[in-house]
């Protein structure tokens, strides 16, 4: 099994700033890897696949990189509802599919 | 707009049943494969079980299988989760989610809102 492993646990960012959100996978995964955004009491929301390939109606500002067994999620210029729960999952040589634990963003 | 909608969540006592349902619209429901996806109180997403488009093959997480069961009704556009011998660790948020339709690509696009089951004495 994959284990995925984000950094930080928790990170406080002022709104206008930027932010940078790690994730390390315990095997290569390639660039098989996504991105997910989860508000309290709301549908966690896909941001990014395969890496760096923003998904539908996500904005610029969200951009990924990564290949191998480290990824970064990239937000600059943070508004009040990105504040949230960031989870990274991969999809290489699955089952099972594994999510990293969560990174939560928070207003500082 | 593409729409899923989990139902059924409940209290339920140690050793008890329960099913979940996942209503979806908005698509074509047999290009799709879909999955549950679990949040305990506190904890992070826990992959539960995943349901194969083409072949109704289903897969379960260790922590579900033989206790859990992934069925379809294509009339109905909907997914279930018969979920038996509940646990105290099987608390949690449950989401439905669909599967990118990119074969091999297991990366979730669309995710309901969740319902939440309470096991408790």
């Amino acid at each position: 099994e994959i284990v995925m492993t984000q950094s930080p646990g928790t990170l406080s960012v002022s709104p206008g700033e930027g932010a940078t959100l790690s994730c390390r996978t315990s095997q290569s995964v390639g660039g098989k890897l996504a991105w997910y955004q989860h508000r309290p009491g709301q549908a966690p929301r896909l941001l990014m696949y395969d890496s760096s390939t923003r998904a539908a109606g996500i904005p610029a500002r969200f951009s990924g990189s990564g290949s191998g067994t480290e990824f970064t999620l990239t937000i600059s210029s943070l508004q009040s509802d990105d504040f949230a729960v960031y989870y990274c999952q991969h999809y290489n040589n699955w089952p099972p599919i594994t999510f990293g634990q969560g990174t939560r963003l928070e207003i500082k | 707009e593409v729409r899923l909608v989990e139902s059924g969540g409940n209290l339920v006592h140690p050793g008890g049943s329960l099913r979940l349902s996942c209503e979806t619209s908005g698509y074509t429901f047999t290009s799709y494969s879909l999955i549950w996806v679990r949040q305990a109180p506190g904890q992070g997403l826990e992959w539960v079980a995943y349901m194969v488009r083409s072949s109704d093959t289903v897969y379960y997480g260790d922590s579900v299988k033989g206790r859990f069961t992934v069925s379809r009704d294509y009339a109905k556009r909907s997914m279930y989760l018969q979920m038996n011998s509940l646990r105290d660790e099987d608390a949690a948020v449950y989401y439905c989610a669909r599967i990118s339709p990119a074969t091999g690509y297991l990366y979730m696009d669309v995710w309901g809102k969740g319902t939440t089951v309470t096991v408790s004495s």
